[in-house]
């Protein structure tokens, strides 16, 4: 069974700062999407990044990065520039084989300081 | 355009009761999924519907029940309601079937089982 795992309950960031959040997961696929969700504190889940597991190269979208090492099964999202409205909860999600389940880690807490 | 919307906002029943959730899509999709996020928790798959089929079932009881209509609306049922069951429930929809597919999620029902 596939299985994702965010290490970081909680982290905090200075605005304009950088900061890395950690996600690993566990699979026996060999195709797969990675996902980064983000659930601001009035609730509603957006879409920040996607990571096609056959693509070596890392997505990018804007302040937005992921880190992907394959073999490794890491998958780490990083925040340039940190704006305070990036304060958000942040879930990492796994989705692979035939089940169609897209599986969500346990999320991190991202409280951007001024 | 209009998000997905979900209604009612707030639900509060007691145990052995049923409860129906509501969500409309965005116009235009016709795949609608169901999750549950226990608080603290990531959300948890319940299921996906698309063009009125069940195309996804995540590892939940039997009184957990959903349907789509015709416009793409879709319902989730709970039968014999137990205090475990006090989530906030989340609908997302996406133009096509797969959650590999960017999902757009509702503000979410939240429900109390007391």
């Amino acid at each position: 069974a596939q299985t994702v795992t965010q290490s970081q309950p909680e982290m905090s960031v200075q605005e304009a700062e950088t900061v890395t959040l950690s996600c690993t997961y566990d699979t026996s696929e060999s195709n797969y999407y990675l996902f980064w969700y983000k659930q601001p504190p009035s609730r509603q889940m957006i879409l920040v990044i996607r990571q096609e597991a056959y693509k070596q190269q890392n997505a990018t979208e804007n302040r937005f990065s992921v880190n992907f090492q394959k073999a490794a099964k890491s998958f780490s999202l990083k925040i340039s520039d940190s704006q305070l409205g990036d304060t958000a909860m942040y879930f990492c999600a796994f989705y692979g084989g035939a089940t169609n389940k897209l599986i969500f880690g346990t999320g991190t807490l991202l409280a951007v300081q001024p | 355009d209009a998000g997905v919307t979900q209604s009612p906002t707030h639900l509060i029943k007691t145990r052995g009761q049923h409860v129906t959730l509501r969500c409309s899509p965005i116009s235009g999709h016709k795949s609608v999924s169901w999750y549950q996020q226990v608080l603290g928790q990531g959300p948890q798959f319940i299921f996906q519907y698309y063009e009125k089929e069940e195309r996804g079932r995540g590892n939940f009881p039997d009184r957990f029940s959903a349907r789509q209509f015709p416009n793409y609306s879709s319902e989730l049922n709970v039968n014999a309601l137990l205090l475990g069951d006090s989530a906030l429930y989340l609908c997302a929809s996406s133009f096509l079937a797969g959650t590999y597919n960017e999902q757009f999620f509702g503000p979410g029902t939240r429900l109390t089982v007391l």
